[in-house]
């Protein structure tokens, strides 16, 4: 079966770097497009960045673009997210998901980074 | 800068008939848009219910449709069950972006 399992998240001071990854099992990891998708505690849902499945194809949301670096090993079977410059604004459950032709379809259970001094 | 807007809250009884809604703030929601639907329960990530409008998952129970209603991507669920008691999120494509409504809490009462 599908499972994507998060890591690497917890607390950070503003201006602080933390790299989350994505462990992806139960599939071919290097046939799908990946996404980090985020949640303020409280809040809605925030689409943050997608990579295609060689990494040739990236996007990054307005709100985190030029701090945010996606990246994917796919001999790892492994998502990756580089957050620098962290602000408080950041602070969020981080998910990770599989994009297919049936849209965002699998879901990480996420991890919690938390932006504080 | 893109809006995807939700109905907030919305109430329905038990075994009846309620419909969210999602509409896009550059217009009317078409099959480009590419809609999905998503369901979230208090501590859980969201699971997905519908992608490109009105297809389901092979996990999506049965009174769960998805269409389009007077320009807006819709969610209607048949047979309230007090299960289906969460927040509902919808998501639309635009080009390469992916934005997600603000989400609907559908309370089962």
């Amino acid at each position: 079966q599908v499972q994507l399992v998060e890591s690497g998240g917890g607390l950070v001071k503003p201006g602080g770097s933390l790299r989350l990854s994505c462990a992806a099992s139960g599939f071919t990891f290097s046939d799908y497009y990946m996404s980090w998708i985020r949640q303020a505690p409280g809040k809605g849902l925030e689409w943050v960045s997608y990579i295609s499945s060689s990494g040739s194809t990236i996007y990054y949301a307005d709100s985190v673009k030029g701090r945010f670096t996606i990246s994917r090993d796919n001999a790892k079977n492994s998502l990756y997210l580089q957050m620098n410059s962290l602000r408080a604004e950041d602070t969020a459950v981080y998910y990770c998901a599989r994009l297919s032709r049936m849209g965002t379809d699998y879901w990480g259970q996420g991890t919690l980074v938390t932006v504080s001094s | 800068q893109t809006v995807v807007t939700q109905e907030p809250s919305l109430t329905v009884s038990p075994g009846g008939t309620v419909t969210l809604t999602c509409a896009s703030s550059t217009g009317a929601v078409t099959s480009g848009y590419y809609p999905n639907w998503f369901q979230q329960k208090p501590g859980q990530a969201p699971r997905a219910l519908i992608y490109s409008t009105s297809n389901k998952h092979s996990w999506t129970p049965a009174r769960f449709s998805g269409s389009l209603l007077g320009g807006k991507a819709a969610l209607t669920l048949s047979g309230v069950q007090p299960e289906d008691e969460a927040e509902y999120y919808c998501l639309l494509y635009y080009g390469g972006a992916r934005v997600f409504g603000g989400g609907t809490k559908l309370t089962v009462l």
